[in-house]
């Protein structure tokens, strides 16, 4: 069965910083990545998302993510932070013909000004 | 329009009251999905529509009747719920059915069910 890992339920980092969220994946065949972000109270929206082609993958807010199938891992990273990008990031798969996107348990994300 | 709408934002029902949650697009996507969210947990599947015919329902309560009246719309109605039925439910959408196509979401309707 499908099943996403995160291993960080919550990462601090400075305002400025670097960063870099962790995604493990296990799914037998060619997953569909995707990475969400969640402000409190709010929907979810897609920053991102993975399913062939380039390993290195650019989203909206200066985001990207790197899929590495060999390490089962689709890990995010931002190279300078924002206080605005406070909020909760989830992981999640798919696969070709699946109607289920199978999300992580999150990463909370906390900005230090 | 590449928006989900869900109304209400937030609800407080009876246990012994009825209730519908309101969905929708006007992205053209033919496929719809209700998600429920606990506090601090992530979403969860509970329905899938796909060209406004039902094609999953995760073993959900019958207490809780989805419906897709046509491509653009879609509701959760709600009905004697108990109080561990509080949460955020979210709509979404997608082009088709599919999980390759990442989902569009709503901001989400606040369920608290006393």
């Amino acid at each position: 069965a499908q099943s996403v890992t995160q291993p960080d339920i919550h990462i601090t980092v400075s305002e400025g910083a670097s960063l870099e969220l962790r995604c493990n994946y296990s799914y037998g065949a060619t997953p569909y990545l995707f990475w969400y972000v969640q402000s409190p109270g709010q929907g979810l929206q897609l920053l991102l998302k993975y399913f062939s082609g380039d390993t290195l993958v650019q989203g909206i807010k200066g985001f990207e993510a790197e899929f590495k199938r060999s390490q089962s891992s689709f890990n995010l990273r931002k190279p300078s932070v924002h206080w605005s990008d406070a909020a909760e990031y989830f992981c999640a798969v798919g696969a070709l013909r699946d109607d289920k996107i199978i999300f992580g348990k999150g990463t909370r994300l906390h900005i230090l000004p | 329009d590449t928006e989900v709408t869900q109304t209400p934002k937030h609800l407080v029902m009876g246990m012994t009251n009825k209730k519908s949650l309101k969905c929708e697009q006007h992205m053209g996507h033919r496929a719809m999905y209700w998600y429920k969210q606990k506090a601090k947990k992530p979403p969860e599947l509970m329905f899938v529509y796909s060209y406004e015919k039902l094609s999953i329902n995760e073993s959900v309560p019958s207490r809780f009747s989805p419906e897709c009246p046509n491509s653009s719309l879609l509701n959760l109605h709600l009905h004697a719920l108990q109080p561990e039925d509080s949460a955020l439910y979210l709509c979404a959408s997608s082009p088709h059915r599919g999980a390759n196509y990442g989902y569009t979401f709503g901001s989400g309707t606040r369920l608290t069910v006393v």
